[in-house]
């Protein structure tokens, strides 16, 4: 399965500004997801990113505030725009591997204070 | 709407005892069902799938049980262990709803 390589692994950001995390894979792929664990909450997928294509999103989730670059089929950022504290969740990459089986990046923990 | 649940959301088992985590999802459209492992500080990572044709999948200690009638999925590990302990999420294909994750602790 592909090893997926994501960062930062966690920080701490003021409110108003931006973070954008990376995904790097070490195989090429078609589709990255982003997804979204809010304290107590299951994962929520928030955008699918194809290589040439814009992103999409889900419902909730809009492209001025979660901005997705797709630059090749090995990387993937998402940025996190004019946070605030409900912004404070870890966030996910992950690609499809076989059988279904999806992989996923180590994580982002990110703190909004 | 949540449309894959975890009604437990923790579960405490002995050492060397059966662990059942169960998953109750509401689609009728679903075919495919997952469950992930996800330690502290880490992505969550693959365990096991089981296709809506088949009511039982085993891979080692770890047998995923699915009831169509009832939309019911369990995960069964025996023996548990303790590095077994971590959270498990149950998800369902292909829109990949998660449910709010079961933690797990072995008792040692």
């Amino acid at each position: 399965s592909a090893v997926i390589s994501q960062k930062p692994s966690r920080d701490i950001c003021q409110r108003g500004t931006s973070l954008t995390i990376q995904c790097q894979v070490d195989s090429q792929v078609t589709m990255m997801f982003w997804y979204r664990q809010q304290p107590g909450q299951s994962l929520t997928l928030i955008a699918t990113a194809n290589q040439g294509s814009e992103a999409t999103y889900e419902s909730g989730f809009v492209i001025d505030k979660f901005p997705i670059s797709r630059p090749n089929l090995t990387f993937s950022t998402l940025t996190v725009s004019n946070m605030s504290p409900e912004d404070s969740s870890i966030y996910l990459c992950s690609v499809a591997g076989t059988d279904y089986g999806y992989t996923f990046g180590s994580g982002t923990r990110l703190t909004v204070v | 709407d949540q449309q894959v649940k975890q009604n437990s959301p923790s579960l405490s088992v002995q050492e060397g005892r059966i662990s059942i985590l169960n998953c109750d999802y509401t689609n009728s459209m679903f075919d495919y069902f997952l469950w992930y492992k996800k330690y502290p500080a880490e992505g969550p990572t693959f365990l096991i799938s089981i296709s809506s044709i088949k009511d039982k999948n085993e891979d080692g200690r770890f047998t995923v049980f699915l009831n169509k009638s009832a939309k019911h999925l369990s995960l069964h590990i025996v023996p548990s262990q303790p590095g077994d302990s971590a959270v498990y999420f149950c998800a369902a294909f292909t829109q990949f709803y998660f449910g709010t994750g079961t933690s797990l602790t072995v008792i040692p």
